[in-house]
């Protein structure tokens, strides 16, 4: 099972700030998958394929990487970017997330 | 509009059963792989088990396998998640979600597109 491990696991930005969420798996992966989670609600894709934006996710927002390590990128922080985020690969049709990202705002 | 509903959880006795349903519409059922995806209190998400579109397929991660059932009833556009021999461990809310397979050009891809509100399921004595 691939393992991925999420970095950091509580950050808080401030409203403009940039903000990078990392995340590396334990073997090399062909793409990553992002989602979003608010408290009370369910997951959202967010990110897929690495660095496609789901419907409707505004595009302050971008994923990027390869290999063992991606990331998720916010270009200016917003309030309602306030959010646990987690990563995602497939592998051996045994889908695995990170631990999670939780945002907050300073 | 997709909208995936579950139902069926409640607390349970360490080692009875459980069986969760999620109800589907706004799409075509038959079409999608469907998951179930579990996210115990205050923790983060894990992947439960899969099931290909006609049924024939299903998919389990280790701690569930022989305990738990991923089935799906097409005609009712309803997928189920028969949990046996359950543990405390299995306390959860448990969410069903819509796969959607995408090509890329050079490689296929799924995302778990659309998620139910969820079920929760306290195993506990």
């Amino acid at each position: 099972e691939i393992v991925l491990t999420q970095s950091p696991t509580t950050m808080a930005a401030s409203p403009g700030e940039k903000v990078t969420i990392t995340c590396r798996a334990s073997s090399s992966v062909s793409y990553m998958h992002w989602y979003q989670q608010k408290p009370g609600a369910s997951p959202k894709p967010w990110i897929y394929d690495t660095s496609k934006l789901a419907s409707g996710v505004p595009n302050r927002f971008s994923g990027s990487g390869s290999g063992t390590s991606y990331s998720l990128t916010i270009s200016s922080m917003e309030t309602e970017d306030t959010a646990t985020y987690y990563c995602q690969q497939w592998s051996s049709n045994s889908p695995t997330f990170g631990a999670g990202t939780k945002l907050e705002l300073k | 509009e997709v909208q995936l509903v579950e139902s069926g959880g409640g607390l349970v006795q360490p080692g009875r059963s459980l069986k969760l349903s999620c109800a589907a519409s706004g799409f075509t059922f038959s079409n999608y792989g469907m998951h179930w995806i579990r996210q115990a209190p205050t923790k983060g998400l894990e992947w439960v088990a899969s099931i290909s579109p006609s049924g024939g397929s299903t998919y389990y991660r280790d701690s569930v396998k022989g305990r738990f059932t991923i089935s799906r009833d097409n005609a009712k556009s309803t997928l189920y998640l028969q949990m046996d021999s359950l543990r405390s461990e299995d306390t959860a809310t448990y969410y069903c979600a819509t796969d959607t397979s995408y090509y890329d050009g050079t490689y296929y891809y799924d995302v778990m597109d659309a998620w139910g509100q969820g079920a929760s399921v306290t195993v506990s004595s």
